[in-house]
């Protein structure tokens, strides 16, 4: 199975911040990566897909890059509405598997 | 416009079986691949299955070989999940997921129902 590794499992930053948030993949997936953002008790939406691909509807404040083993997930100008947990996920190979989670909070 | 709503969870014993369904609405069902996803509590998120849009194609995580099977009617436009012999590490909040039109190679899950917990415990 591929691992997924984010990073920081956690982070705390002020509106307007720049966050970013990183995964490495256990082997090559090629961009086959997508990332998702799951506020408390919703269920998960989907932001970026082929790594760096926005989703339509998805505002442009969110951006990703990296192939093969690793990733990275940008939140330009962080916004209060922005507090939630973010998810890697690859589709290279079954199963897919999801990295741990990055919860981002507001300092 | 797009919506997924599952139902079916609930408390069950171990080694008891339950079914989930997620009926579908606002798109050509029978179009998409389909998939199950879920969250233990408080923890990160697992695929568990996906089935093709014809039903034929079906994949599962190993944990859940031989007790899960992800089923689908295209004409009710609902998909489900049989979930024989639960265990303990079953527990989880279950998320239908659609996956969505982005190329052979691509899996993208673009909408999500709200989800339904199943508890497995005595």
């Amino acid at each position: 199975d591929i691992q997924m590794t984010q990073s920081p499992s956690s982070l705390s930053a002020s509106v307007g911040d720049r966050v970013t948030i990183a995964c490495q993949a256990s082997q090559d997936i090629s961009n086959y990566l997508s990332w998702y953002q799951q506020k408390p008790g919703k269920a998960p939406k989907l932001l970026i897909y082929g790594a760096s691909n926005l989703e339509t509807g998805v505002p442009s404040r969110f951006t990703g890059s990296g192939s093969g083993t690793d990733f990275i997930f940008i939140i330009s100008s962080l916004q209060p509405e922005d507090i939630a947990s973010y998810y890697c996920q690859q589709y290279d190979n079954l199963p897919l598997t999801f990295g741990g989670g990055t919860k981002v909070e507001m300092k | 416009q797009v919506h997924l709503v599952e139902s079916g969870g609930g408390l069950v014993k171990p080694g008891g079986s339950l079914r989930l369904s997620c009926a579908a609405s606002g798109f050509t069902f029978s179009d998409y691949y389909m998939s199950w996803i879920r969250q233990a509590p408080g923890k990160g998120l697992e695929w568990v299955s996906y089935i093709s849009s014809s039903g034929l194609n079906i994949h599962y995580v190993d944990s859940v070989k031989g007790r899960f099977t992800i089923s689908r009617d295209n004409a009710k436009n609902s998909l489900y999940l049989q979930m024989n012999s639960l265990r303990a590490e079953d527990t989880a909040v279950y998320y239908c997921a659609r996956v969505g039109h982005c190329g052979d190679d691509c899996t993208k899950f673009d909408y999500w129902g709200q989800g339904t917990l199943v508890t497995v415990s005595s």
